[in-house]
């Protein structure tokens, strides 16, 4: 399989259960996003990781906590989320998440959560 | 802070038309800019991009030119199809030396009716 992959696609959950959103690339990157795409907003990007190393922590919320245990993976561990936590979250890569240089991201397809 | 603002839409066309989505933006330094593009139930794909002022980025009949004297990025299509339905995302990064941080407008919605 090519470029970047997300599993489930979709996900429904209740405000009690945890679960984890999964994402792979296969393009030999080293950096890798997760992003929040909710309705009439614009993307947020939630984490940054570069050389499995988090370099951004965009005053996300405990709630979500992400894993990445090498360059091709990186997880988002979901715990007590609340309703207005539903959207498409979507993950990217790139080639170097670091300064210096220009990047192209390049996002997987998303997968959809419902909190209820 | 960085910040991009794009027409909301949704724009609504007739096969053939011609097509322009406007894109402004703010940000310290030289930006790059990006337009991205998402079909219905699918992430975003890289549609063009242009790395420094004048450049202009290509792709499948879609053009932009990076116009920094009006700080401006916006896409075109000369004669568009139904397959172009989808919603187009004007981006910038590397502003300030935050190479790696996309910065987002809203998206514009794109019908295109045969």
């Amino acid at each position: 399989e090519t470029g970047v992959t997300q599993t489930p696609r979709h996900l429904v959950m209740g405000m009690t259960n945890k679960k984890s959103l999964k994402c792979e690339q296969h393009l030999g990157h080293n950096a890798m996003y997760w992003y929040k795409q909710s309705a009439k907003k614009p993307l947020e990007l939630m984490f940054v990781y570069n050389f499995k190393e988090q370099t951004e922590n965009n005053s996300v919320p405990s709630r979500f906590s992400p894993e990445c245990p090498n360059s091709s993976h990186l997880f988002l561990h979901l715990h007590t989320l609340q309703p207005e936590d539903s959207a498409l979250y979507l993950c990217a890569s790139s080639q170097d998440g670091g300064e210096g240089g220009t990047d192209t991201q390049y996002f997987g397809p998303g997968t959809r959560l419902t909190v209820l | 802070g960085d910040s991009v603002t794009q027409m909301e839409g949704p724009v609504t066309l007739s096969e053939e038309a011609f097509l322009t989505i406007n894109c402004t933006y703010t940000a310290t330094g030289y930006p790059s800019l990006f337009w991205y593009v998402q079909y219905p139930g699918e992430g975003l794909q890289l549609l063009l991009k242009a790395t420094k002022a004048d450049d202009k980025g290509s792709n499948k009949g879609f053009e932009a030119t990076y116009r920094k004297e009006t700080t401006s990025f916006h896409l075109e299509k000369g004669s568009v199809q139904v397959s172009d339905s989808a919603v187009y995302f004007c981006a910038l990064s590397g502003s300030g030396g935050s190479n790696y941080k996309l910065t987002f407008g809203k998206g514009t919605l794109l019908t295109v009716n045969p």
